[in-house]
C-alpha cells in the first residue's frame, strides 16, 4: 500500500494558462474526493467519484474546472483558463466504502499551484 | 448543512502540558467526527475518529478525543505534549447522507515551547 499519490506536488503558471493535476489513490479505493485549500483556511470539497462516476460537485467547481476518473483508478482535475484566485493547495483523498457506511479518506500530499 | 467551529486559531502550550484543542460541530444528522493533523508543506494525517458506538475515542500518537452529543463538541486531548506535535490540528464532520464529504473547520495551530 504506497498511499495517496498526487502529481505534480508545486506547479506554477501564468494568468489565462491551462493546468492539468493527477491523483493516484489507495488500490482498491472506490471513492475519490478533490478538495481545495487556501491559505489558512480548512480544506473545502470541490467534487468526488464512486468508482467512474462523478456523483457530487460543489459550486465552488466553476465551469472552468473539470474532473475525471476513467476507468475508476486514477483522476484527473483540469483548471482552464487559470485565474489569481485559483492558487492554493489542491487535495485528493481516496477511501473504500460499502453499503451505507461512513468511510475513512486517506489524503495524498496535495499539489500546490500558484497562479502568477 | 453541516459546519465546524474549531475555537483558537492558535495554542501554546509547554512540553509535557496537557493540550487541549477545541472543536465544535452543527448536524442535523448524525454526525461522523474527525481530527487531522497537517505538518507543512504536507497531506492531511488521519488521527482518530468517532463513527458510532462508545463515545471517548483513542488515536495515534497518544491523542484522545470525547464525543458529546449534548454539548456538540469532539474536543482533542493529549495529557503530555512533544515537540513533535507541533502542527496544525483540523476537526471535520461528515454523515452519509452528505456523500461522506468532509467539512472541515479552519484549523488550530499546535505550538510546543520548550
Amino acid at each position: 500500500d504506497t498511499g495517496v499519490s498526487q502529481d505534480p506536488r508545486h506547479k506554477i503558471t501564468k494568468r489565462g494558462q491551462n493546468v492539468t493535476f493527477r491523483c493516484d489513490p489507495i488500490s482498491e479505493h472506490n471513492r475519490l474526493y478533490w478538495y481545495r485549500q487556501t491559505l489558512g483556511q480548512g480544506p473545502e470539497f470541490l467534487t468526488y467519484f464512486q468508482n467512474e462516476a462523478q456523483l457530487e460537485k460543489s459550486r465552488l467547481l466553476s465551469d472552468r474546472f473539470s474532473a475525471e476518473r476513467p476507468k475508476g483508478s486514477f483522476s484527473t482535475l483540469e483548471i482552464q483558463r487559470t485565474e489569481q484566485g485559483d492558487s492554493a493547495m489542491y487535495l485528493c483523498a481516496s477511501s473504500f466504502i460499502a453499503g451505507g457506511s461512513t468511510d475513512t479518506q486517506y489524503f495524498g500530499p496535495g499539489t500546490r499551484l500558484t497562479v502568477l | 448543512a453541516q459546519s465546524v467551529t474549531q475555537l483558537g486559531s492558535h495554542v501554546s502550550v509547554s512540553e509535557g502540558a496537557l493540550v487541549l484543542l477545541r472543536c465544535n460541530y452543527s448536524s442535523s444528522v448524525p454526525p461522523y467526527l474527525f481530527w487531522y493533523v497537517q505538518y507543512p508543506n504536507q497531506g492531511l494525517q488521519l488521527l482518530l475518529k468517532y463513527t458510532t458506538g462508545a463515545t471517548l475515542v483513542k488515536g495515534i500518537n497518544g491523542f484522545e478525543a470525547e464525543f458529546k452529543k449534548s454539548e456538540t463538541s469532539f474536543h482533542l486531548t493529549k495529557p503530555s505534549a512533544h515537540m513533535s506535535d507541533a502542527a496544525e490540528y483540523f476537526c471535520a464532520v461528515s454523515s452519509t447522507g452528505g456523500g461522506n464529504k468532509l467539512t472541515f473547520g479552519t484549523g488550530t495551530q499546535l505550538k510546543v515551547e520548550l
